[in-house]
């Protein structure tokens, strides 16, 4: 699966987007981006998931470079429930998910 | 949308004693269910992958005979900590996949404490 990198910590305000960059540089052509975010000691969440169109749903959206070699997730207004790990993962559709140390998104009232 | 849902959400055992923990998939069949493992402020760190009606493929470095994982059902996968210690206690989540190209579920995790 192809190595992810991201920013150890953010910081976001109350109500602003928040971009959460992802660097996956080694990404093949069958490999999907998936972002999980995880809440102190829950299992982790589903967010959003992409190839190679960007996507949106009704929790943020996938903006993917078109050379694929990163993306960003966007959370369009930011609430104080949205901090968390946030994850994202490269792999092949049938593969386990391998987790990185992921983002700590902390948003600030 | 796709749950597995994961008992107990929390356990409590002596060391030497075996702890069995469930994960159900409650509105999908899951083939393939994994298994993480992860310690304070770590990462996730995946123990082991069950097939339905298969033996489970364990991660470099998990001991198959102390974790041990039986996947008997499309609904049901188990994992027992055998023989448990207090460097075992750690918080135990599953996952499946919900199907092709649709992502994966997890459960809400286990947090073993051995005393």
């Amino acid at each position: 699966d192809a190595k992810t990198t991201q920013p150890p910590s953010m910081d976001c305000a109350e109500g602003r987007a928040a971009n959460l960059p992802c660097n996956h540089s080694t990404i093949s052509g069958n490999e999907y981006v998936y972002w999980y975010r995880q809440i102190h000691s829950q299992g982790p969440q589903y967010i959003i998931h992409g190839l190679k169109n960007n996507e949106t749903n009704e929790m943020a959206s996938l903006i993917i470079t078109e050379d694929r070699k990163s993306s960003t997730l966007i959370l369009p207004h930011a609430t104080l429930r949205d901090t968390a790990v946030y994850y994202c993962i490269v792999t092949g559709s049938a593969r386990q998910l391998t987790f990185g140390s992921g983002t700590q998104l902390t948003v600030l009232p | 949308g796709a749950v597995v849902s994961q008992h107990p959400s929390r356990v409590i055992c002596k060391s030497g004693t075996s702890v069995k923990i469930e994960c159900r998939s409650l509105d999908f069949q899951a083939t393939t269910m994994f298994w993480y493992r992860q310690f304070p402020k770590q990462s996730l760190m995946l123990m082991a992958t069950s097939n339905e009606g298969s033996k489970a493929t364990y991660e470099q470095g998990v001991e198959k005979d102390k974790f041990l994982i039986n996947h008997a059902s499309l609904t049901l996968s188990t994992l027992t900590v055998t023989s448990a210690h207090p460097e075992d206690s750690s918080f135990y989540i599953c996952s499946a996949r919900v199907g092709q190209n649709k992502g994966y579920t997890f459960g809400s995790g286990t947090r073993l404490t051995v005393v």
